[in-house]
This record gives structure tokens, sequence and C-alpha cells, in this order.
């Protein structure tokens, strides 16, 4: 079962440069979301989607693009990495908004950017 | 809005030792409750839930109830063990004011030596 998969694990950026971290979810679940995991400070959601086509912004979604063409996808972009972007990136989804049910959580992307 | 306070760690703990992690949280109508677990270098999963109040989630020894009066969902394990050393993290969903995103607290990481 690969459940939420994200890619790259580790990256390293200039300042100013663009990448897009990956995310793919093979269980067909609605709903999806990337969140910002910095210390002290739990996650915080960045930006999220309850099915394809549909987007909305999270906590902290400035200097961050999302789309969601299909239910599988839900890659992030950054258009000009800075400095303070550097974190842990995690992927989640759902069956259904998270009322009650669980979030499969990837593995994360270890974003530096310098 | 919505919000997740933990008890702030680290919290370091003999094997066997009896462990507490505390988490209040402010939220107006019946959120759900969760607590995730996140081992080193992985990513979050859901360790126990509860959906309405006087609930007791449990799994793996650790458990939580639902305290409404109280706004807290402490995490309590009577014997912990060295595989039990992780991050510990929070989390509400739902409520009156929240449309289904989970809300996490800051985490709090629990070391176990031997």
């Amino acid at each position: 079962n690969a459940g939420v998969t994200q890619t790259p694990k580790f990256q390293v950026l200039k300042t100013g440069q663009s990448m897009t971290l990956q995310c793919a979810q093979d269980m067909n679940h609605e709903y999806m979301s990337w969140y910002r995991q910095d210390p002290g400070m739990g996650l915080r959601l960045i930006h999220y989607s309850v099915g394809a086509g549909i987007t909305d912004q999270g906590e902290v979604p400035n200097g961050y693009n999302v789309s969601r063409s299909t239910t599988e996808d839900f890659p992030l972009r950054l258009l000009s990495a800075a400095p303070s972007q550097t974190s842990v990136y995690f992927c989640a989804s759902s069956p259904a908004q998270l009322l009650n049910t669980e979030a499969f959580f990837g593995q994360g992307t270890r974003l530096t950017v310098v | 809005g919505n919000s997740v306070t933990q008890m702030e760690g680290p919290v370091t703990l003999s094997e066997e030792a009896f462990l507490t992690i505390n988490c209040t949280y402010t939220a107006t109508g019946y959120p759900s409750l969760f607590w995730y677990v996140q081992y080193p270098g992985e990513g979050l999963q859901l360790l126990l839930k509860a959906t309405k109040a006087d609930d007791k989630g449990s799994n793996k020894g650790f458990e939580a109830t639902y305290r409404k009066e109280t706004t807290s969902f402490h995490l309590e394990k009577g014997s912990v063990q060295v595989s039990d050393s992780a991050v510990y993290f929070c989390a509400l969903s739902g409520g009156s004011s929240n449309t289904g995103k989970l809300i996490f607290g800051q985490g709090t990481t629990l070391q176990v030596k031997p």
C-alpha cells in the first residue's frame, strides 16, 4: 500500500528559485491538504482541497500555490523561495473533510532555502 | 477561532514510568479530538480519537478522554517503553466555526530512556 507519497524527501533551494513539491495518494480520497511543520509551532495548514478542481487557502498560504487537476495529485508550488520557507512540508489526505475521519500523512519533504 | 494548546516538552521519562501529556482546546460546538504521533523521520499517524464528550479513545496502551467541562483531551499511558519515543500532537476538527480542517497543537517530544 503506497498511501500518500511525497517527493522529493530533501531539497535545498537558493533564494528566488521556484520548485514544486509533489504529493500523490492512491486511496481515492477527496480531501487533501498541505502543512508546514516548524519547531514550537506544530503543523500549520497552507492550502487544502475538497476535491478535483477545488482548492482553498489555509492559515499560511502566502508564497505558495496549489492546483488539483486529479483526485490523486495535489502539488505545492513555491514561486520564489525565501529563507522563511525553510521547513518540513507534509501532505495529507482523508476520505472527506476531517470532522471525525483519520488523515493520512506522507513522510514529509525537508526544504532548506539558502 | 479554534485552537489547541499542549504542554511544552521535551518530556523525558524512564522506561515503565507513567505518562501524561496535557492538551486543552478552544472551540465552539462539539469538535472531534485526535492524538497523532510522529516517529523520527516519519510522517504523522493517528494514535487515537474521540468524537463526542466523555468518549475515551485508546490504542497501543495510550488513552485519552474527551472532557467538555474542562475542554481537555489529555494523553496517558501507564507504562511507557523506549519505542514510544516520538513527537505527540493533539488536534481538533469540526465544531461550530470549523469546516473540517485539522488544527494542531505545537507538539510534545517524548524521550523514554532505558
